[in-house]
Parts: C-alpha cells; sequence; structure tokens
C-alpha cells in the first residue's frame, strides 16, 4: 500500500511571496489534515477535510493560508503571501475512518524556509 | 494549541537501557496515541490506547493511561541505536471528529 505522498520536499521563499504544497493521501482514505509543525514542537493541525468538506479550519490563519480538495482525493495548501513565522514542517496526513477513532498516516512532509 | 506536555524534553541512554517518557493532557479524551518521528521524516503510529484501557503493549512498547491524572507514559525496553527519533503523545478529544492535538514531544538520543 503506498504512503502518503507530498510535495515537493523542500521549498525556500522570500517573505511575501506565495508557495503551494501537494498531498495525495492513502487511497480510500475519506480524511485528510495538514499539520504545521514548527522546529522543537509538536505538530499543529491547520485544517481537517472529510472527503471534499472541512470539518475544522479553526487554526488556519485564514487571511493568508488557504487549502482545497478537490474531488476527494488530493489537496494543496496554500500560503499568500507568506512572512518568516511561517517557516515549518507541513505534515499532511490521511486516515480511513473519521466517525470511529483510529490512527493516522502521515507523510513525509514539506520543510519551508521563509527569508 | 498543544494540549499535552511531555516530559523529559530530552532523554539520553545507552543501548539497552529503558526509556520512559510522560504525557500530561487537559480535557477528556477518547484515546491517546504515540507517535515516533525520526529527524526529517513524518510521523509514525505506535500504539493507541483507549481511554478505557489502563495498559497496552506492542513488541517493546508498554503504554499505560491515567485518565484520573490525565497521564500517560511510554516505556521503550531494551532501546536500539535505532530507536533515536522523537515521540509525541496525542490526544483524540471528546468531540464529534477525530482531532489530534500532539504535545510537545520528547528527543530521545540512544547511544550504542
Amino acid at each position: 500500500e503506498a504512503g502518503v505522498a507530498q510535495s515537493p520536499r523542500y521549498k525556500i521563499i522570500e517573505k511575501r511571496q506565495s508557495v503551494a504544497f501537494w498531498c495525495n493521501p492513502i487511497s480510500g482514505h475519506a480524511t485528510l489534515y495538514w499539520y504545521q509543525q514548527i522546529l522543537g514542537q509538536g505538530p499543529k493541525l491547520l485544517i481537517q477535510f472529510q472527503n471534499n468538506g472541512v470539518v475544522d479550519d479553526s487554526q488556519l490563519p485564514k487571511d493568508r493560508f488557504s487549502a482545497e480538495r478537490l474531488k476527494g482525493v488530493d489537496s494543496t495548501l496554500k500560503i499568500q503571501p507568506a512572512k518568516l513565522e511561517d517557516s515549518a514542517v507541513y505534515l499532511c496526513a490521511s486516515s480511513p475512518l473519521a466517525g470511529p477513532r483510529d490512527t493516522q498516516y502521515f507523510g513525509p512532509g514539506t520543510r519551508l524556509t521563509v527569508l | 494549541s498543544q494540549q499535552g506536555e511531555e516530559d523529559p524534553q530530552a532523554l539520553s541512554i545507552q543501548e539497552g537501557e529503558n526509556a520512559t517518557m510522560n504525557c500530561s493532557y487537559k480535557t477528556s479524551i477518547n484515546n491517546l496515541q504515540w507517535y515516533r518521528q525520526n529527524s526529517g521524516r513524518g510521523l509514525v503510529h505506535l500504539i493507541l490506547i483507549r481511554s478505557n484501557e489502563r495498559e497496552k503493549h506492542s513488541g517493546r512498547l508498554r503504554v499505560t493511561l491515567d485518565t484520573s491524572k490525565k497521564s500517560s507514559s511510554l516505556l521503550i525496553t531494551a532501546s536500539r541505536a535505532a530507536d533515536t527519533a522523537s515521540y509525541f503523545c496525542a490526544t483524540d478529544e471528546n468531540t464529534g471528529f477525530q482531532k489530534l492535538v500532539f504535545g510537545t514531544g520528547t528527543r530521545l538520543l540512544v547511544s550504542p
């Protein structure tokens, strides 16, 4: 079974530029998550989709971050414009069930550096 | 926000020794999970313990949960150099959908 795929693995941009990350979850997984992990901290949930609907985006800075999951499969996360404090690893995860509690399967992450 | 706080923040041991990490959380939960993260990689699920369970084993891993104290511990027995990683607890809060809230993590270094 293929794992969660993310691209790019690394990205360096200057502040005020835009950037987009892509995630392809495990086939058949209904729920998709985007996390932000700042160096030295645990992951923080940014947004959660079930199929192509948003379940939770309470911690997504909506003035600059946006995310979509078209057709309920892969997803993109965009930052526009980026700030220095957005430097972090952006992790995508998926899980097969949203109701009964289950584990999440993480991708390798995209390391973003904002200069 | 991060619910869990882990203790210690960093742990350095020799191969063959046991490693114990603790996690404290704040709200009621459905389950608590432990994940491992190797440097520069994504997280890997290790073990899940439900709120009505007190102890669970998986290979060299032993997890305990005390809901009255809102705390959990992860014990890795007979550690190996390959166990070197960061370990995070994550609580599944008591809401309609699964939502994991991660702790701050413990960095474990196992020296040969």
